[in-house]
């Protein structure tokens, strides 16, 4: 079975600075999929970043990147610059290679103060 | 092109009453999947759809069901509903069933169950 964690319920930064966060998975399969996902209040996911597990290098999206440790299965999001639009909830995703189906963690709520 | 819709909404039903909730994917796309959302955590996959087959099923009870039509579209059915059913029911589209490809969400259906 997959299972994601994301042990930060709430974090806040301020605006223009930059903010990690973070998620760990356990599965025993070698190729797979992670994601970051966006939920801002109309409540509509939003693909932030995604990275492949056959890919060492990490992905990145002009102010999103993320921290890929496969032997930790740790998968963690860096936001730079942070702006009032990033204020959302942030989920982790797993994805197996041969399927449709995400596993979700619990979500980081995120506030920008300006 | 429109995104993934959804209807209704919001929807408020009584307890042991149906529901169907609706979604039309993104035009070409293929696959269906359907995510239940309850307050304060991420979304549990339900039911996925290729090709009007059912490609996966989550862990829930055979009151929910589903089924994908000749154009692609999709309901999701669930009888004798309960308190705990209140959630946000997503849909989302992909163009084949394999993760290789960008799945998007639509806004997703608030049900209420008093």
């Amino acid at each position: 079975a997959q299972t994601v964690t994301q042990s930060q319920p709430e974090m806040s930064v301020q605006e223009a600075e930059t903010v990690t966060l973070s998620c760990t998975y356990d599965t025993s399969e070698n190729n797979y999929y992670l994601f970051w996902y966006k939920q801002p209040p109309s409540r509509q996911m939003i693909l932030v970043i995604r990275q492949e597990a056959y890919k060492q290098q990490n992905a990145t999206e002009n102010r999103f990147s993320v921290n890929f440790q496969k032997a930790a299965k740790s998968f963690s999001l860096k936001i730079s610059d942070s702006q009032l639009g990033d204020t959302a909830m942030y989920f982790c995703a797993f994805m197996k290679p041969d399927g449709n189906q995400f596993y979700f963690g619990t979500g980081t709520s995120l506030t920008v103060i300006p | 092109d429109a995104g993934v819709t959804q209807s209704p909404t919001h929807l408020i039903k009584t307890r042991g009453q149906q529901v169907t909730l609706r979604c039309s994917p993104i035009s070409g796309h293929k696959s269906v999947s359907w995510y239940q959302q309850v307050l304060g955590q991420g979304p549990q996959f339900i039911f996925q759809y290729y090709e009007k087959e059912e490609r996966g099923r989550g862990n829930f009870p055979d009151r929910f069901s589903a089924r994908q039509f000749p154009n692609y579209s999709s309901e999701l059915n669930v009888n004798a509903l309960l308190l705990g059913d209140s959630a946000l029911y997503l849909c989302a589209s992909s163009l084949a069933d394999y993760s290789g490809n960008t799945i998007y969400f639509g806004e997703g259906s608030w049900l209420t169950v008093v």
